[in-house]
């Protein structure tokens, strides 16, 4: 079993329509949750970071943590074609010295 | 804040000869940072952590003897590809923690260096 898992794509969505990516991870004892957006050959550019379940807001942006659940997403509102990237999940255990990527997942939003 | 920079950008290379990449943190200080190496259409893949002053860790299946990492001060890490050939061509990207943690684990990425061994 993969430690972090994510849907790899393409999720393809209309301009305007909410963007829902999903994450799940194995370790239970992870304590810090990140998502990066990654464009086609640049590097990874971190854009939420959420550490207690519930819901985190950062504009369009909304991460969802459910430890229970183990799970995580991403939420992009009003989704814009230059959100097309790939996205990827990233868990850190405690002391975080070491984050585990998921391998990513396309996403393509249609003008 | 949090901006970690890499150098060079792009590099071509004859085979057989050696590369060095520089990472460096500007705003902050980083005791960890991370060398990662992802071919087109794949994920990233980690190689190394790097530890200032201390051996680098490499994954498994990662040759410490070709890809040598130096965590020299608390902003700098470099890698070495040595002996580069073609299969070494990649993007390489760095990643640095920050130093006292308060970021809760956040890693910053460089801009990468693309290599090219012909």
């Amino acid at each position: 079993q993969k430690e972090v898992e994510q849907n790899s794509g393409p999720l393809s969505v209309p301009e305007g329509a909410i963007a829902s990516l999903n994450c799940t991870y194995s370790d239970r004892v992870s304590q810090s949750f990140f998502w990066y957006r990654q464009y086609s050959g640049k590097s990874p550019e971190l854009i939420m970071s959420i550490y207690s379940n519930g819901d985190k807001e950062d504009g369009r942006f909304t991460a969802q943590l459910n430890k229970a659940s183990q799970y995580v997403s991403l939420l992009i509102r009003d989704s814009q074609p230059s959100d097309s990237a790939t996205y990827l999940c990233a868990v850190s255990i405690p002391g975080g010295f070491k984050t585990i990527f998921g391998a990513g997942t396309r996403l393509f939003v249609k003008a | 804040g949090a901006v970690v920079s890499q150098h060079p950008s792009w590099v071509i290379c004859k085979s057989g000869t050696s590369v060095k990449i520089e990472c460096r943190s500007l705003d902050f200080q980083a005791t960890t940072m991370f060398w990662y190496r992802q071919f087109p259409k794949q994920s990233l893949m980690l190689m190394a952590t790097s530890n200032e002053g201390s051996k680098a860790t490499y994954e498994q299946g990662v040759e410490k003897d070709k890809f040598l990492i130096n965590h020299a001060s608390l902003t700098l890490s470099t890698l070495t590809v040595t002996s580069a050939h073609p299969e070494d061509s990649s993007f390489y990207i760095c990643s640095a923690r920050d130093f006292q943690g308060r970021s809760g684990g956040e890693q910053y990425f460089g801009p990468g260096t693309r290599l090219t061994v012909t």
